[in-house]
């Protein structure tokens, strides 16, 4: 596509209950970044993908927290018995090579748990 | 360790008065690139420019101007002659390895 499409734009979802957001690169990009976006902060980096493979997911906040990019393209972020803490903005990006050129951000997925 | 700050969090400014966003970074990688990025309302965050830690020249594109000084470890954003539109949070951020280091942004509101 154009562009970085995420879906949903919105999820409310209660407390305990198990999320997926989906991101949908730019069609080419090997590389796809997932970013977490608490309110009046910058992104904070998750994990980042080149090809199929995580290959860095430091920033993971915990064991609740998982991203798959079975195909290389669409990446999913999973997460598990949600917290109210969760409730953020989840921006995804994508880049041609290493993203130091810059990458292109999706609209983000606004996750609140209640 | 990598950080970026951004000191002023909040700027107003009347159009087409100019106003400068500050943004400072630590790192101790020889090989870095800066970012700035826009974030209006709708939430998608824009990129605006690149800079790597070799090339200090400073650069102007219409209205956006960005002053890179490596002595000072700054990498400072110009807008002249500021217009609503410009209206957004703008976003400094460092790139070593695999990661975007951001900072927390600083929110221009430019008034009518």
């Amino acid at each position: 596509g154009a562009g970085v499409s995420q879906t949903p734009s919105n999820k409310v979802t209660e407390k305990g209950k198990y999320v997926e957001l989906r991101c949908d690169p730019i069609s080419g990009h090997t590389a796809l970044y997932w970013y977490r976006q608490s309110l009046g902060q910058g992104p904070e980096f998750l994990i980042y993908f080149q090809g199929t493979g995580a290959a860095d997911d430091s920033g993971l906040p915990n064991d609740r927290f998982f991203a798959v990019r079975p195909e290389g393209s669409v990446s999913t972020l999973k997460i598990q018995r949600t917290e109210r803490g969760d409730s953020a903005v989840y921006l995804c990006a994508s880049s041609e090579s290493w993203g130091r050129n810059g990458y292109t951000f999706g609209s983000g997925t606004r996750l609140t748990v209640v | 360790a990598q950080k970026v700050t951004q000191a002023q969090t909040e700027i107003s400014v009347v159009e087409k008065e100019d106003v400068t966003l500050d943004c400072v970074y630590e790192t101790r990688d020889t090989t870095y690139y800066l970012f700035w990025y826009k974030q209006p309302p709708s939430g998608e965050l824009v990129f605006l420019i690149r800079r790597n830690s070799f090339d200090e020249q400073n650069e102007i594109s219409g209205r956006y101007s960005w002053n890179f000084q490596k002595s000072t470890s700054s990498f400072n954003f110009t807008i002249t002659a500021s217009q609503v539109v410009d209206s957004a949070v703008y976003f400094c951020a460092l790139s070593a390895g695999n990661q975007f280091y951001f900072g927390t942004g600083t929110s221009l509101t430019v008034i009518p």
